[in-house]
């Protein structure tokens, strides 16, 4: 399967904990975008790569939660000491240059339970 | 600032009747239009978008997508619709002018077909 994969599919954490997430793209696509959705909701924006650099967050994205791309291939999403307001489902996505008009392939998604 | 909105929750078709899934979007610049389909326990899938040229776009599944610039709408169509189209879609706006073409999602449209 050369769709987005990511792991794990679900995680539930104790408030406190770390928690961290990994994106494995499509290979040959250049950016590489973090969202997360919660119920009743379209997916918000976080933050995204392109290559192994990071362009921009979102102001969602608190001290608390950091990601990483080394090498321009999989990523990682750490959350720190987690809340119970992260509870949410954290997806990734990845497409070809430019992200502008080129559509996104997503990931399943994990779910994230903070108890 | 752009934004998205989908202005019904829920739609409820009865199979064989076409069906209207309804978007505006607000943007600076040229838009850049996508329509995204969510499954249960699915990542979000492409179906089609406008970037430039016929107003008019068709995409997977038979679904098409009238962009109409002066009401500044996207709507999903498909002329006749399938139990199978049941699912959440999700209606997402870009262009040039926002930092790396970040698309923008609208809350989702939970589309009912029954037979």
């Amino acid at each position: 399967d050369t769709g987005v994969s990511q792991n794990p599919r679900h995680k539930i954490t104790k408030r406190g904990q770390n928690v961290t997430f990994r994106c494995d793209p499509i290979s040959e696509h250049n950016r590489l975008y973090w969202y997360r959705q919660t119920l009743g909701q379209g997916p918000e924006f976080l933050t995204y790569f392109q290559n192994e650099a990071q362009l921009e967050k979102s102001r969602l994205l608190s001290d608390r939660f950091s990601a990483e791309r080394p090498k321009g291939s999989f990523s990682t999403l750490e959350i720190q000491r987690t809340e119970q307001g992260d509870s949410a489902m954290y997806l990734c996505a990845s497409s070809l240059d430019p992200g502008s008009f080129n559509e996104q392939y997503f990931g399943p998604g994990t779910r994230l339970t903070v108890t | 600032a752009q934004s998205v909105a989908q202005p019904e929750d829920q739609v409820n078709v009865a199979e064989g009747n076409p069906l209207t899934v309804k978007c505006t979007y607000s943007v600076s610049g040229n838009p850049y239009l996508f329509w995204y389909v969510q499954y249960p326990n699915r990542g979000l899938q492409f179906l089609l978008k406008y970037i430039t040229g016929d107003n008019l776009v068709k995409g997977s599944y038979g679904f098409e997508a009238e962009f109409n610039k002066s009401q500044t709408s996207f709507h999903l169509k498909k002329p006749s619709a399938l139990v199978s189209d049941s699912a959440l879609y999700f209606c997402a706006v870009s262009s040039l002018n926002t930092n790396a073409g970040k698309s923008t999602f609208g809350d989702g449209t939970t589309l009912t077909v029954k037979p």
